[in-house]
């Protein structure tokens, strides 16, 4: 199972709204609603941003959200702020059972 | 909800190594668990997942005949038991918590903080 294609890096000012894509396959993304997104600090845990596609745990400001078309899985964050400057990595359950993405780091310049 | 690993360290190629990820907050043998690494400045790369009754079991490819994870619900705690372990094998560990009782179509919530494992000679 091949790792899940993301952008290396993406960028936006304070305010903006940045969307990092994650491109898998008809196996896993394109056949699975179980698309999960993970926030990672350095030197931290990965910690649970979106889950199912689309819905957000308790805690996570709404200005993170997911959608999927086809094979590509997105997350938009908008009014971007200083704390959203991280690592996210997708993740799709795949029946073998699950593949990350490559990961993209998110800067807020 | 915590959970903490703990066994990390630094072993020799074709060495042998047992995690271990103590549970607490929540009913451990109602949810799967899983064992997800990242190698030095890598990305997330899931290991092993193993259902509430430790039943069932899966592994990634680079990983199947050499790792072996079980949990006990006695005692809270999962394990990964780590073989034959490789210079690629080198990498941070962590457990999480999965969203439902067969770890199918499941999310990671939350993990652990993680357990470096350094395979080198």
């Amino acid at each position: 199972q091949s790792a899940l294609t993301q952008a290396r890096s993406v960028s936006g000012s304070p305010g903006q709204s940045v969307t990092i894509s994650c491109t898998g396959t008809s196996s896993d993304v394109g056949n699975y609603n179980y698309v999960s997104w993970y926030q990672q600090h350095p030197g931290k845990a990965p910690k649970l941003m979106i889950y199912d596609v689309s819905k957000r745990p308790p805690g996570v400001p709404d200005r993170f959200s997911g959608s999927k078309s086809g094979n590509t899985a997105s997350l938009t964050i908008s009014g971007l702020q200083a704390e959203d400057e991280a690592d996210y990595y997708c993740c799709s359950y795949a029946g073998s059972p699950y593949v990350f993405g490559t990961g993209t780091k998110v800067t807020v310049l | 909800v915590q959970l903490v690993e703990s066994g990390g360290g630094l072993v020799q190629p074709g060495g042998s190594l047992r995690l271990s990820c103590a549970a607490s907050g929540f009913l451990f043998s109602s949810y799967a668990m899983s064992w997800v690494r990242q190698a030095p400045g890598k990305g997330l790369e899931w290991v092993s997942s193993v259902s509430g009754s430790g039943g069932s079991t899966n592994y990634a490819d680079s990983v199947r005949g050499r790792f072996t994870i079980s949990r006990d619900k006695s005692t809270n705690t999962l394990y990964l038991q780590m073989n034959s372990l490789r210079g690629e094998d080198t990498a941070v560990y962590y457990c999480a918590k999965e969203a439902n009782y067969y770890g199918s179509g499941s999310y990671f919530d939350p993990w652990g903080q993680g357990t470096l494992v350094t395979v080198s000679s």
